[in-house]
């Protein structure tokens, strides 16, 4: 799977939105992109994925660059429960007999500040 | 609907000692995936089951560690003759088939004294 690299933290001032960045460099065609958060001491939750196409759900949006080299979470009027260890993967679409396992690297710590 | 369960919430053992861990996937999820997470650490992956079968346990650091899925609902994380670098948060997550998305529950902290 392609590595991801994200910045170490960020911070946001609540209600404003919040613009994570993950580069994914080395993706391959057939790799999407995963995004996930760890609020402290819980399991990780899952927010959103994509291929290609910018993607939206309840959660936040996902905007893909055209050559996929790169992807930016938004979260567009963070609040203080957004606060968490945000994480982007690139994960392979199929994969024959391993499954298609996360691999997650350090993430992101966003603190949404009052 | 429920979400992915886990057993114990934590547990505390001393060096030496058997432990088990049990996960309660999503219901319908052929997919399950044991991952563990060491403090400031993103989760690792263990181990992944589909239906009763381990897939790949590639993950697995040594022969101290198994897992089991008898009937390919439930799953048990089994760790033999426990170590302090044992102590970790151990994660467990389903998905419907293994290319679907994976929802993961909420962990059992495990504390090996």
């Amino acid at each position: 799977d392609a590595k991801t690299t994200q910045p170490t933290s960020m911070d946001c001032a609540e209600g404003r939105a919040a613009n994570l960045p993950c580069n994914h460099s080395t993706i391959s065609g057939n790799e999407y992109v995963y995004w996930y958060r760890q609020i402290h001491s819980q399991g990780p939750q899952y927010i959103i994925h994509g291929l290609k196409n910018n993607e939206t759900n309840e959660m936040a949006s996902l905007i893909i660059t055209e050559d996929r080299k790169s992807s930016t979470l938004i979260l567009p009027h963070a609040t203080l429960r957004d606060t968490a260890v945000y994480y982007c993967i690139v994960r392979v679409a199929e994969r024959e007999t391993s499954g298609s396992r996360l691999t997650f690297g350090e993430g992101t710590q966003l603190t949404v500040n009052p | 609907g429920a979400g992915v369960s886990q057993t114990p919430s934590n547990k505390v053992t001393e060096k030496g000692k058997y432990v088990e861990l049990r996960c309660d996937p999503i219901s319908g999820h052929t997919a399950l995936y044991w991952y563990r997470q060491s403090l400031g650490q993103g989760p690792e992956f263990l181990i992944y089951f589909q239906g009763t079968g381990a897939a790949d346990d590639s993950g697995l650091p040594n022969d101290r560690f198994f897992a089991v899925r008898p009937e390919g609902s439930v799953s048990t994380l089994k760790i033999q003759r426990t170590e302090r670098g044992d102590s970790a948060v151990y994660l467990c997550a389903s998905s419907l088939t293994r290319r679907e998305t994976q929802y993961f529950g909420p962990g059992t902290r495990l504390l090996v004294l």
